[in-house]
């Protein structure tokens, strides 16, 4: 079964400063990683996703992501923090084989700190 | 934004009422889930469905039930609200055309749900 960890609950960070925000999977077979990040009172909203290729994936409002297989780990990261960029992030996976519903990880709180 | 919609936003019940939450997508996607998330916390799955007149539970355990008898459409009931309830659901869509697995899931905005 596949499952995903984020091992921190929270990530602190001063603005203009670069961030990461760590997830790492387990999968059989090859992952369909996913990020996405949730803001106070609303939806998930779709930050970006690795299908294949390109082990760096970038995606909105400035972040990336780099899959690495070898340590099945998939860290979001941006260059320079903002404090609009403070909110709750979920990594997510599915295997490419098969036909499974994503498997969320339990979030990191993000906070930029002016 | 996606096209997903799900009303009502806030409801306020009291215990042992039935409810309907509702969800509904323009975009034609054939994949719909239902989750639910205490403010901040983790999402679990609850229910979801690949296509018309299919349904499958999730990995929490739920009383709820649903329906898919059109595509746009995903409606979540609670035959008998508990206080345990009290939560916020969120419904998402997505779409199997194209790669398969690789498809992005779209949320809705939530219904923010409490018991009394």
């Amino acid at each position: 079964a596949q499952s995903v960890a984020q091992p921190e609950d929270q990530v602190n960070v001063a603005e203009g400063n670069p961030l990461t925000v760590k997830c790492t999977y387990s999968v059989s077979g090859n992952p369909y990683l996913f990020w996405y990040v949730q803001y106070p009172n609303r939806g998930l909203q779709f930050l970006l996703k690795y299908i294949t290729g390109d082990n760096l994936v970038k995606g909105s409002y400035g972040f990336e992501a780099e899959f690495n297989k070898s340590q099945t780990s998939f860290h979001l990261k941006k260059p320079s923090a903002l404090v609009s960029d403070s909110a709750l992030y979920f990594c997510a996976v599915r295997p490419n084989s098969g036909n499974t519903p994503l498997v969320f990880g339990k979030g990191t709180r993000l906070s930029v700190i002016a | 934004e996606a096209d997903i919609y799900q009303t009502p936003r806030y409801l306020v019940i009291g215990t042992g009422k039935k409810i309907t939450l509702e969800c509904s997508q323009t975009m034609g996607h054939d994949k719909m889930y239902w989750y639910q998330q205490d403010p901040g916390m983790e999402l679990h799955l609850i229910h979801y469905s690949y296509g018309v007149n299919s349904t499958e539970k999730g990995d929490l355990s739920s009383e709820s039930t649903v329906s898919r008898i059109r595509t746009e459409h995903f409606p979540l009931t609670l035959e008998s609200a508990r206080p345990s309830h009290t939560s916020q659901y969120l419904c998402a869509s997505s779409d199997t055309t194209g790669l398969q697995g690789g498809e992005t899931q779209y949320f809705g905005p939530g219904t923010r749900l409490l018991v009394l």
